[in-house]
C-alpha cells in the first residue's frame, strides 16, 4: 500500500544549524502540512500547502520554511534551530477526492532535539 | 485555540464501551465534528467524523446532539489498544487544516 513517509526519524543537532526535514507521499493528495507537537500537548499547523508552489502559514510558522516544488514532496526546513524548536514534527496529507478524502495521513513523525 | 472541550482523561474497562464526550458549543453549520487518535507517540489517525446525523464504521459511533453542540463517541468494546489520546476537532471542507486541542486521554484496563 501506497504511504507517506518522513526522514529522518530522528535528529539531534545543535542551536544555529540549518535543519531539513523531508516529507513524500504516494498517493499525490494536493494537500500537504506540517505539524509540530511539543511534549505533552496537541499538535500545532506550522505550513500547509494546497498544490505544488501553493504554500501558507500555519498557526506557529515563525522560524521555518517550506517549499513545494513537486506535489509528492514538502520538505520543511529549519533555517536556524532554536532549543525551542525542540519537538515531533508529524506531516500529514489529504486529497481532495476518492473514497477516503476526508481523512488526512499522518507519517510516524520525525523527533527533532536541538542542543 | 481549539473550539472544542474535551475532559483530560477516562478510564474504561476492557470490553466495555466507551463514551467520549466532545463540547463545540460555537460550531458553525459547514463545519463538520471529526474524531482522531494517537496511539502513544505514533502520528494521528482518523477514526470517523460527521456534520449532524450519527455515523458509524468499523471503528467506532459518533452521536451529535441534534442542536449540534456536542458529540460523543463511542468505541463499543474497548480493547487494550485502544489506549490513546482522543481528539474532537471541528473542521470545515474536505481539505482544511486540523486544529488539535489537548484531546482526551483514555485508558483502557483489565
Amino acid at each position: 500500500d501506497a504511504g507517506i513517509t518522513q526522514s529522518p526519524r530522528y535528529k539531534i543537532t545543535e542551536t544555529g544549524r540549518q535543519v531539513t526535514l523531508m516529507c513524500h507521499q504516494t498517493w499525490s493528495h494536493s494537500y500537504m502540512f506540517w505539524y509540530r507537537q511539543d511534549l505533552g500537548h496537541g499538535l500545532r499547523l506550522i505550513y500547509y500547502s494546497a498544490a505544488a508552489d501553493i504554500t501558507d502559514k500555519g498557526e506557529v510558522p515563525d522560524g521555518y520554511v517550506v517549499s513545494r516544488s513537486k506535489t509528492e514532496n514538502f520538505p520543511l526546513t529549519l533555517e536556524s534551530a532554536t532549543r525551542s524548536q525542540t519537538s515531533v514534527y508529524f506531516c500529514a496529507s489529504n486529497g481532495p477526492s476518492g473514497r477516503r478524502y476526508n481523512e488526512q495521513f499522518f507519517g510516524p513523525g520525525t523527533r527533532l532535539t536541538v542542543l | 485555540d481549539a473550539k472544542t472541550t474535551q475532559p483530560t482523561s477516562m478510564d474504561c474497562a476492557e470490553g466495555r464501551a466507551a463514551n467520549l464526550p466532545c463540547n463545540h458549543s460555537t460550531i458553525s453549520g459547514n463545519e463538520y465534528v471529526y474524531w482522531y487518535r494517537q496511539i502513544h507517540s505514533q502520528g494521528p489517525q482518523y477514526i470517523i467524523h460527521g456534520l449532524k446525523n450519527n455515523e458509524t464504521n468499523e471503528m467506532a459511533s459518533l452521536i451529535i446532539t441534534e442542536d449540534r453542540k456536542s458529540s460523543t463517541l463511542i468505541l463499543p468494546h474497548a480493547t487494550l489498544r485502544d489506549t490513546a489520546v482522543y481528539y474532537c476537532i471541528e473542521r470545515t471542507g474536505t481539505a482544511s487544516k486540523l486544529t488539535f486541542g489537548t484531546g482526551t486521554r483514555l485508558q483502557v484496563t483489565l
